[in-house]
Parts: C-alpha cells; structure tokens; sequence
C-alpha cells in the first residue's frame, strides 16, 4: 500500500491560514489523496479529496502537486474548532473504501 | 439527520471474552464499515457490510467478525478477546460504495 508521510504536530494562531503538508512519493497513478479529520473524543470526519486537480469546498482546499507526490490541506482561517488530528490517506478509488491511517497532523490552535 | 449512532460507548472485559457492539448507520445507508483504531497502529479497516453481505475484509483473526441486518444496523464480535484488542472500535456508513463514509463517535474497548 502507498503511504503517506506527515509532520506529527503543527501550531497556528486562530483566524490565520494553516498548510498542513503530506508526502505521498509512492503514490499510484489511481490513487486518491483523501484528507480526514478527528476531533477528541469523536469518530474521522472527512475533510475533502481529489486525484490531480485542485479542489475546495466549504471547509478546506486541496492543492495537490503537478506530479502527484506531494499534497497540502488548506484550512484559509483557522478557529479553535480546527484542533484535530488531521490524517492524509491514499485510497485506490474515489470513494475511500477501506480506508488505513497513519500518526496524521495533530493541529493546535492558539487563540 | 441522525448521525452514526455505536452502542456502548465504553467497555470493560477480561481476557478470554467475547463482547458484541453495535452500530447503527445513518438513515438510508445500506454499507457499515467497521475499523479499529489503537495508539500504535493506527486506524485499520477490519471489513465492510452491504445489504446483509460482507463485502470487504482487512487483515484481522478470524475472532473477529461482524453481521448486518435487514435494516442495514450491523454489530460486530470479538471472540476469545486478548489485551492486545483493546481498541477505540468505529463503524462508518455510507450510502453506497462510491460515497463518503460517515463515521460514529466509536466504543472504546478496554480488555483487562
């Protein structure tokens, strides 16, 4: 299985953007770059995914490199509400079957 | 909409026991997915459930198993428990295969 590296911890100031940056160097040519998120105490939450294009939606975007081996989640202003563990995943189709975690981004966000 | 609903939330066996959880997905959903998550290893796929069928299935012993109903809630069996399985255990639903999974607040499991 493709894996995918992030930095175990990053810090931001509320109300300011946050990138939060995963490798994925082994990446196949099908393979989908999910991002999820988990709250304490509560089951993932996803966030957004994409194959090659950049994508946004209400909560974040998605810009994913032109080769495919690098990926960043775009929170555009940070709120106290964002501190989670924030987990990059490959999954062979669109809709995340089966999915498999690593240690992911546990994000803090100072007030 | 109701969300993703596991009962217990909290657990406490002892070696060599068996437990049940269960969960309910949201309304309309037909696919239940079930993953352990621990400290070291992650979140795992243990296997997914679509109309009464399993469809899916991750790299657990065969002690651990699950079932879906009619109703598409679904519960899922440890047989045999070992220390090692102690676990936050989520189940995640989703309407159909291409769809984003919805997860519950999960049942965390301590074995003893």
């Amino acid at each position: 299985d493709a894996k995918t590296t992030q930095p175990n911890s990053m810090e931001s100031n509320e109300e300011e953007p946050v990138h939060l940056p995963c490798n994925h160097s082994t990446i196949s040519g099908t393979d989908y770059i999910h991002w999820y998120r988990q709250l304490p105490s509560q089951g993932p939450e996803y966030v957004i995914h994409g194959l090659t294009s950049n994508v946004n939606n209400r909560m974040a975007s998605l810009a994913i490199a032109e080769d495919r081996k690098s990926s960043t989640l775009i929170l555009h202003r940070a709120t106290l509400r964002d501190a989670a563990v924030y987990y990059c995943i490959l999954s062979e189709n669109n809709a995340g079957n089966m999915l498999t975690f690593g240690g992911g981004t546990r994000l803090m966000v100072k007030p | 909409k109701a969300g993703v609903t596991q009962t217990p939330r909290y657990l406490i066996k002892t070696r060599g026991q068996q437990v049940t959880l269960s969960c309910s997905p949201i309304s309309g959903h037909r696919s239940v997915s079930w993953y352990q998550q621990t400290p070291g290893q992650g979140l795992q796929f243990l296997f997914e459930y679509f109309s009464e069928t399993q469809r899916n299935k991750g790299n657990f012993p065969g002690r651990f198993s699950g079932r879906q109903f009619s109703n598409s809630r679904s519960e899922m069996n440890v047989s045999t428990l070992e220390l090692g399985d102690s676990a936050l255990y989520l189940c995640a639903s989703r309407l159909g295969f291409r769809e984003t999974q919805y997860f519950g607040p999960g049942t965390r499991l301590l074995v003893l």
